[in-house]
């Protein structure tokens, strides 16, 4: 069953810095995985979306890279804004038709 | 534009009153799907639908119903519910684009069941 995890649970950055979001996977077997942002109590918003045959995806200050092999992707957003802070959900899917498997997602906040 | 509506947005009910969230999608998407989102559990799909008048249990249908009549519809259907539903439930939909399988939000439903 494929497991989804992503660390760290929160983050606290200030304005500025670089951020840089882990998301792992167990079985590597995946069609696709997607990044998403969620502020809290709305719903979720795609960020970016990288095909199992990609090795990156780049739009604007987020880039997100994908290592399948190693069941591992990052999404880093280049010098981070106050309006950056949300919750950022990394899925994946198994097929093109399956479902999402979600992690838990990482909790940002960036301070003035 | 391009966007998944869900109606109510916010529900409060009494435990075994039946109720319905409808969800639209607007892009002629063929795949739709119900999620719900919880504190420490993250989000588990109930139901899905490849298209018209096919659908399948997700990870958590019980005591949940769908129906596919229209592609653009994809109702969720709490027959009886139970303070156990109390959660935020998201409708979604997909399509394939240049990127492959994509898939977009609704704005999500609160519910809360006392």
């Amino acid at each position: 069953k494929q497991e989804v995890t992503q660390i760290p649970a929160a983050l606290s950055v200030p304005e500025g810095e670089n951020l840089v979001l882990n998301c792992s996977f167990t079985d590597s077997a995946i069609y696709n995985l997607q990044w998403f942002r969620q502020d809290p109590g709305k719903g979720l918003t795609s960020l970016l979306l990288i095909q199992s045959s990609q090795r990156e995806q780049t739009s604007g200050r987020l880039n997100a890279s994908l290592d399948k092999s190693s069941g591992r992707s990052t999404l880093y957003i280049a010098a981070s804004q106050p309006g950056d802070s949300a919750t950022y959900l990394c899925a994946v899917r198994p097929n093109s038709w399956g479902k999402l498997q979600f992690g838990a997602g990482t909790q940002v906040v960036v301070t003035p | 534009e391009a966007q998944v509506t869900q109606n109510p947005r916010y529900l409060i009910t009494v435990t075994g009153k039946k109720l319905t969230v409808t969800c639209s999608q607007n892009m002629n998407h063929e795949y739709m799907s119900w999620y719900r989102q919880d504190p420490g559990l993250g989000l588990r799909q109930i139901y899905y639908s490849m298209n018209v008048e096919v659908t399948d249990k997700g990870d958590v249908p019980e005591g949940y119903k769908v129906s596919r009549k229209e592609k653009r519809n994809f109702p969720l259907i709490l027959e009886s519910p139970s303070p156990n539903q109390t959660s935020l439930y998201f409708c979604a939909s997909s399509f394939k684009g240049q990127g492959g399988y994509e898939q977009y939000f609704g704005p999500g439903t609160r519910l809360t069941v006392t």
